[in-house]
């Protein structure tokens, strides 16, 4: 079946660090993939996404680029800010399917 | 636009006592689900239900029962509540779009339930 594996946390940085989250996936066909976001406290919201091979999604200075031949799908940011400490999930979605298959999650800490 | 709402926001309970978590979204979607989130674990898929009347097993159904009477509303309910049920729990309101490509989730705030 569909999976998702994220490299274990937590990820921890200085504020203006770089940052990467691994995030690979497995799948039966041609899936959507996600990042969601979860601050503390609150449920999780949708980061960024990406439908198609080659796709890059990006919003709030992250971005993540679509690599089917290397089925990954890896969360980047240039300079994390201490307002970026959240979990990270990774996720897909297959059509037809009408299920989202998340990762473990990342906890990533930015200290000042 | 409230968009996914969760009741309660926290809840204790003993063990071998029940209730019920509500779920209400206002954005017309079909699909709604239930997750649990425990530590190392991420989201795990309790139940999901496909539109108004119907409801399905996700991967850990067991001791959890589900109602989807109206639309807007998913009931997530314990019978009898065990520790190990003692977790925070989500729902989710999920647009899949034309071919899945517009896939969006909307989360609620989630409930934290200990069960002593």
């Amino acid at each position: 079946g569909d999976s998702v594996t994220q490299m274990e946390g937590p990820v921890t940085l200085s504020e203006e660090a770089f940052l990467t989250i691994n995030c690979t996936y497995t799948a039966t066909g041609y899936p959507s993939l996600f990042w969601y976001v979860q601050y503390p406290g609150e449920g999780l919201q949708l980061l960024l996404k990406a439908t198609k091979a080659d796709d890059k999604g990006s919003n709030k200075g992250f971005e993540a680029t679509y690599r089917k031949e290397t089925t990954s799908f890896h969360l980047e940011k240039g300079s994390v800010q201490v307002s970026d400490s959240a979990v990270y999930f990774c996720a897909l979605s297959e059509p037809g399917f009408q299920k989202l298959v998340f990762g473990t999650g990342t906890r990533l800490l930015v200290s000042p | 636009n409230a968009g996914v709402t969760q009741t309660p926001k926290f809840r204790v309970l003993k063990t071998g006592q029940s209730m019920t978590l509500l779920c209400a979204q206002d954005m017309n979607h079909e699909y709604m689900y239930w997750y649990r989130q425990d530590p190392g674990m991420g989201l795990r898929l309790i139940h999901y239900s496909v539109g108004e009347g119907t409801t399905a097993k996700g991967e850990v159904p067991d001791g959890y029962n589900v109602s989807r009477l109206k639309k807007q509303n998913f009931l997530l309910g314990l019978e009898s509540a065990a520790p190990s049920q003692t977790s925070v729990y989500f729902c989710a309101s999920i647009y899949f779009g034309t071919g899945g490509r517009n896939t969006e989730a909307f989360f609620g705030q989630g409930t934290r339930l200990t069960v002593v």
